[in-house]
């Protein structure tokens, strides 16, 4: 089976830029979810897509938007970056859907993000 | 809102050393407790989790957990740790009966074992 597989693997960008993150999720799996890992701390929740919608959502502003592909691969997008946006952003997928029992994730390598 | 403690932020321990790593939470309902690795320069990797029943938990390499539920606490042992063990761990919790797939996680312990 394949794991999660993130893309770019590092990329700076300037403040005010958009930026947009890649996953594809493990075979099997319908569920993606992304987290943010800043330097020093563990992941936070960002959201969670389902059946190409999202249906789970942390304390994070609608400048992070996200969308989900037939094939359950996902996407998130970063509007007008900020310095504080620069970490590691981690992508999870999980079967289940986000409803019934969880049974864990399988994380991607993640995606550094610098911006300066 | 859920919140995970890890206490002890940095660890140093030599080889064959025992290990134990605190974590607690703050919710009171039903949980799913994790426990995941990250060594240097690679992915999140499951080490164990707890559901329900026993709750002394065994993981892979030798690792395992207890669940107290009393103390809203989720410990991780090892009896005798190894060089290849450096790496950083993370608690994390999954309200069981309301928050789907969501994770919190603890801010993350990291071990250094000198050989």
């Amino acid at each position: 089976e394949t794991g999660v597989t993130q893309s770019p693997t590092h990329l700076i960008k300037t403040r005010g830029q958009q930026v947009t993150l890649r996953c594809s999720s493990q075979s099997g799996h319908n569920t993606v979810s992304w987290y943010q890992q800043a330097l020093g701390q563990g992941p936070q929740f960002i959201f969670q897509y389902y059946r190409e919608e999202e249906n789970g959502r942390g304390n994070f502003p609608p400048r992070f938007s996200g969308l989900q592909f037939p094939n359950y691969s996902s996407e998130l997008n970063v509007n007008a970056l900020e310095l504080d946006d620069s970490a590691l952003y981690l992508c999870a997928s999980s079967p289940g859907g986000g409803t019934g029992q969880f049974y864990g994730y399988t994380f991607g390598s993640g995606t550094r993000l610098t911006v300066v | 809102a859920q919140s995970v403690s890890q206490h002890n932020h940095h660890v140093i321990l030599s080889e064959a050393a025992s290990l134990e790593l605190g974590c607690n939470y703050s919710y009171g309902g039903t949980v799913n407790l994790f426990w995941y690795v990250q060594y240097p320069g690679q992915h999140l990797q499951l080490l164990l989790k707890y559901f329900s029943g026993d709750p002394l938990v065994k993981g892979i390499k030798g690792f395992e957990a207890e669940f107290i539920k009393s103390k809203f606490s989720f410990n991780l042992r090892k009896p005798s740790v190894q060089w290849s063990d450096t790496a950083e761990y993370f608690c994390a919790v999954n309200q069981g009966d309301n928050a789907g797939n969501m994770l919190t996680f603890g801010g993350g312990t990291r071990l250094m074992v000198k050989p």
